[in-house]
């Protein structure tokens, strides 16, 4: 079963901020939080990761909070083409193998 | 560098037939993982291949079978068909596989249709 809590859908308008929650809150130490998204019938596409600092890149920024407990992914300024089901991944340790387990994501439409 | 191929793109099948599916991974990468989403299910794990073993298996049953090639290329196969089969069966590759900071990127999926 997925460790994370995502709401099942959000709005944003576009050239806005898309502030996407994820709650974790049997995170483990040494476990990561992933992002990826799913535009329609295409593969999932890798956003960001990370394990307790913010991180930033071209795509996107990752907000973990000090307990670890929860994360924001936050896509600074949404267009159209960010519709799509993102999906927030702790990624468990399990023996080195490493599969992703994926939640039901939230919905994210953004409407111009 | 290209990225992950899958073919074919879509396939069409009846009940009872067995069907291969293909994945090439990324350049350099060497594990492999193959999913498995549904309406229904959602996104699921069948199984991980690195350096042509397969390391970890999620929970399908034996009709589900994979292998992977010296090349790192890697085939999944579903023998004896049945209607909950259809999905999109999606591959994924990373550069070594097991490491938790491993990302995995995925291919474009093969739309399989069950008849």
């Amino acid at each position: 079963d997925a460790k994370t809590t995502q709401p099942p859908s959000m709005d944003c308008a576009e050239g806005r901020a898309a502030n996407l929650p994820c709650n974790h809150s049997t995170i483990s130490g040494n476990e990561y939080v992933y992002w990826y998204r799913q535009i329609h019938s295409q593969g999932p596409q890798y956003i960001i990761h990370g394990l307790k600092n913010n991180e930033t890149n071209e795509m996107a920024s990752l907000i973990i909070t000090e307990d670890r407990k929860s994360s924001t992914l936050i896509l600074p300024h949404a267009t159209l083409r960010d519709t799509a089901v993102y999906y927030c991944i702790v990624r468990v340790e399990v023996g080195g193998n490493t599969p992703l387990v994926f939640g039901k994501g939230t919905r994210l439409s953004v409407i111009a | 560098k290209a990225g992950v191929t899958q073919t074919p793109r879509y396939l069409i099948k009846t009940r009872g037939q067995q069907v291969t599916l293909s994945c090439s991974p990324i350049s350099g990468h060497r594990s492999v993982s193959w999913y498995q989403q549904t309406p229904g299910q959602g996104l699921q794990f069948l199984f991980e291949y690195f350096s042509e073993t397969q390391r970890n298996k999620g929970n399908f049953p034996g009709r589900f079978s994979g292998r992977q090639f010296s090349n790192s290329r890697s085939e999944m196969n579903v023998s004896t068909l049945e209607l909950g089969d259809s999905a999109l069966y999606l591959c994924a590759s990373s550069s070594s596989g097991g490491q938790i900071t491993d990302t995995q990127y995925f291919g474009p999926g093969t739309r399989l249709t069950v008849l």
